[in-house]
């Protein structure tokens, strides 16, 4: 089956420890992103690639880090350097004929303890 | 950059009744504008879209208008069952920097009532 996978579905945190969330996709998706979802306040852009080795802030980047070595993987670092960083996460590919399109994993609940 | 403000935040409705969810978009570049449906515990889904060279598109049960003037566009459900009760989120894509952009509005509960 073809699809967005993320993992872990959740995992717990205490402050001042990085944790590294997996995103892999097997759509043959150009184009990826990473969004964070709190309540009231909808889906906030962290990053989003469209080719291997480049990515692009997005409106919350700050004490996030990415990487896109391979064109299946974007994986996100939610470091110490976060404020706060209780949230769900959110991953999402595209392809480049449709972008905007997005086709979204089932989520990731980080918990600072 | 591009923001996208959405209302209501809220919507109760009787079953059969209509429910329209409104969006404005600041950024005249935007080109594309899809809704999503996220279900309870689950992943936002898209729903359907409408591009900038289009005022209207209709499936089924389902419409969303566009206005690029005004800069605003909505989604529209008639005949709603309680199978449509969940939270919608609004989007608009604007290209940035040879990349395209998905700004998402902060959504809409949709509570369906039988």
């Amino acid at each position: 089956d073809g699809g967005i996978t993320q993992s872990p579905k959740y995992l717990f945190r205490k402050e001042g420890q990085n944790v590294t969330l997996s995103c892999e996709q097997n759509l043959n998706h150009d184009a990826m992103y990473w969004y964070r979802q709190d309540p009231g306040q909808g889906l906030r852009l962290i990053y989003y690639s469209q080719i291997v080795n480049d990515f692009q802030k997005g409106d919350i980047a700050e004490g996030y880090s990415v990487s896109r070595e391979k064109k299946e993987s974007f994986p996100l670092t939610v470091t110490s350097a976060q404020k706060n960083p209780t949230a769900f996460y959110l991953c999402a590919s595209s392809s480049l004929a449709r972008t905007g399109e997005l086709f979204f994993g089932e989520g990731s609940r980080l918990t600072v303890l | 950059g591009e923001n996208v403000e959405q209302h209501p935040s809220t919507l109760s409705v009787q079953e059969g009744d209509s429910a329209v969810i409104k969006c404005t978009y600041s950024d005249s570049a935007s080109n594309y504008f899809p809704w999503y449906k996220q279900e309870l515990g689950k992943r936002p889904q898209l729903i359907i879209d409408i591009r900038s060279n289009v005022g209207e598109k209709k499936d089924q049960r389902i419409a969303v208008t566009l206005n690029k003037t005004a800069k605003h566009f909505s989604l529209h459900i008639t005949e709603t069952q309680p199978e449509d009760s969940a939270v919608y989120f609004c989007a608009a894509s604007i290209p940035s920097g040879g990349y395209q952009k998905v700004t998402f509005g902060t959504g809409t509960k949709l509570q369906v009532i039988p």
